[in-house]
């Protein structure tokens, strides 16, 4: 059974490069799409992107720019970096495969901005 | 984007009672390929969501068939059919028809 976890610093100050790690254990990476998926506190969820196991990508118009998301298919890992964050991009970050009977999620990990 | 809005934001059930929730989409999320790509899901507190269901009313694995969704096009409902302390949490639709994929804002749901 496919499992992901998120890794990174929980704490980014403002204006620097939220960087996190998700590692797929239990399947392979290639061939699917990988989404990151962040929660504010106490709010809804808002999806930021995804990655093809190739490297192809679509992101969230709703960032402007600020995100990349990429994928080093040696490792079975997928990778976001979310630049210039303030305290807005503070959130619990999820990551997931989102395909129909095939939809798997981490247990997220909160990053929280500090000014 | 591809609004989705849900109805009710927030639901109160007695125990063993049915439950409703209401997703309308601003698009039809009807796929050329047949599909219709709608999902539901249960996040309870403290916890990642949980797929429910996929493809408007395909039960995720494992989830119990108190559970179902149905719907077309633009408007989908997800029926619970007997509350119990289990399902309590926050339930979204969530559409992947369409980049950037969208979410509803979330109905709450809790014993009354």
């Amino acid at each position: 059974q496919v499992q992901l976890q998120e890794s990174g610093p929980g704490l980014v100050k403002a204006s620097e490069t939220l960087s996190l790690t998700c590692t797929v254990s239990g399947g392979s990476i290639n061939g699917h799409y990988w989404s990151w998926i962040r929660q504010p506190p106490g709010k809804g969820l808002e999806w930021i992107g995804y990655i093809f196991s190739s490297g192809s990508t679509n992101y969230n118009p709703s960032l402007k720019g600020r995100v990349t998301i990429s994928v080093d298919t040696s490792k079975n890992q997928f990778s976001l970096k979310l630049s210039s964050v303030t305290a807005a991009d503070t959130a619990v970050y999820y990551c997931a495969r989102l395909r129909g009977s095939y939809t798997n999620w981490g247990q997220g990990t909160l990053v929280t901005v500090s000014s | 984007d591809i609004v989705m809005t849900q109805t009710p934001l927030s639901l109160s059930v007695t125990p063993g009672q049915p439950a409703s929730i209401s997703c309308k989409s601003s698009q039809s999320l009807l796929h050329s390929d047949g599909k219709t790509y709608l999902y539901w899901y249960l996040q309870k507190p403290g916890q990642p969501p949980q797929v429910l269901i996929y493809e408007v009313s395909n039960r995720f694995s494992g989830v119990p068939d108190n559970f179902s969704g149905s719907g077309s096009g633009t408007d989908f409902t997800l029926k619970i059919s007997r509350v119990e302390a289990e399902v309590v949490g926050v339930y979204y639709c969530m559409q992947t028809l369409q980049f950037p994929y969208t979410f509803g804002q979330g109905t709450k749901l809790e014993i009354k």
